[in-house]
């Protein structure tokens, strides 16, 4: 079964940093690009970036780019989210999805979805 | 960056009626569209790609029709499962966005 596993909740405090991670299996982990989306409480999905975990390229929303750190390591096939300094404002579901083109144009389709982790950035 | 607008922002319906959701793009996005459903406490599921194929195991009251900047997505006779939040999303131009969704609820 082709699945994606992701970390705990996290409760952090403003200025901490964090990782998250999120664990493929069932497919070949290095064949696709997993990426990350975000759901603030009671608003619609935002697309954050995405990691090739074959060769660590990257790419990210302009509204994340330098805000967050999207990685991956292919020996574990797993993927990362890390902040360096939390704020409140990063309080949010994080999904992390497996995307795919089916044919042609950029691989940004989400076919795979994680369950969800939930960030609490609280004083 | 392309703007996707989903419109009607809540659809009441009953079960066993016909659903139709609309997502308009602020530019043309090809046929590179996709249609999300998301339910309570769930992370979304894929539901169709490049605005017309069903994702696997998709059933087939739902299609995806459209091209260019307006698509659709309907779902020919609701079942009480399908009631849920509908997300479009483009992968046309980057950064890929969604649309700010579509809530189909019991009427």
């Amino acid at each position: 079964e082709v699945q994606l596993v992701q970390s705990g909740a996290e409760v952090k405090k403003p200025g901490e940093s964090l990782k998250i991670s999120c664990k493929g299996s069932g497919y070949r982990f290095t064949g696709y690009w997993i990426g990350w989306v975000r759901q603030m409480p009671g608003k619609g999905l935002e697309w954050m970036g995405i990691v090739n975990p074959g060769d660590s390229d990257t790419r990210y929303s302009p509204s994340f780019q330098g805000q967050v750190t999207i990685s991956a390591d292919k020996s574990i096939s797993t993927a990362y989210l890390q902040w360096s300094s939390l704020k409140a404002s990063d309080t949010a579901m994080y999904y992390c999805a497996r995307h795919r083109t089916y044919g042609s144009g950029n691989p940004c389709t989400m076919d795979v979805w994680g369950q969800g982790t939930t960030v609490t950035v609280s004083s | 960056e392309i703007v996707l607008t989903q419109s009607p922002a809540t659809l009441s319906l009953s079960p066993g009626e016909r659903a139709t959701l609309s997502c308009r793009a602020s530019q043309s996005v090809s046929n590179f569209l996709a249609w999300y459903q998301q339910k309570p406490g769930q992370a979304p599921r894929l539901l169709i790609y490049d605005a017309s194929n069903r994702a696997t195991g998709i059933p087939a009251r739902f299609s995806g029709s459209g091209s260019g900047t307006d698509f659709t997505l309907t779902i020919s006779s609701l079942e009480p499962e399908d009631f849920a939040v509908y997300y479009c999303q483009q992968r046309s131009n980057w950064p890929p966005g969604f649309g700010g969704g579509t809530e189909v609820e019991i009427k």
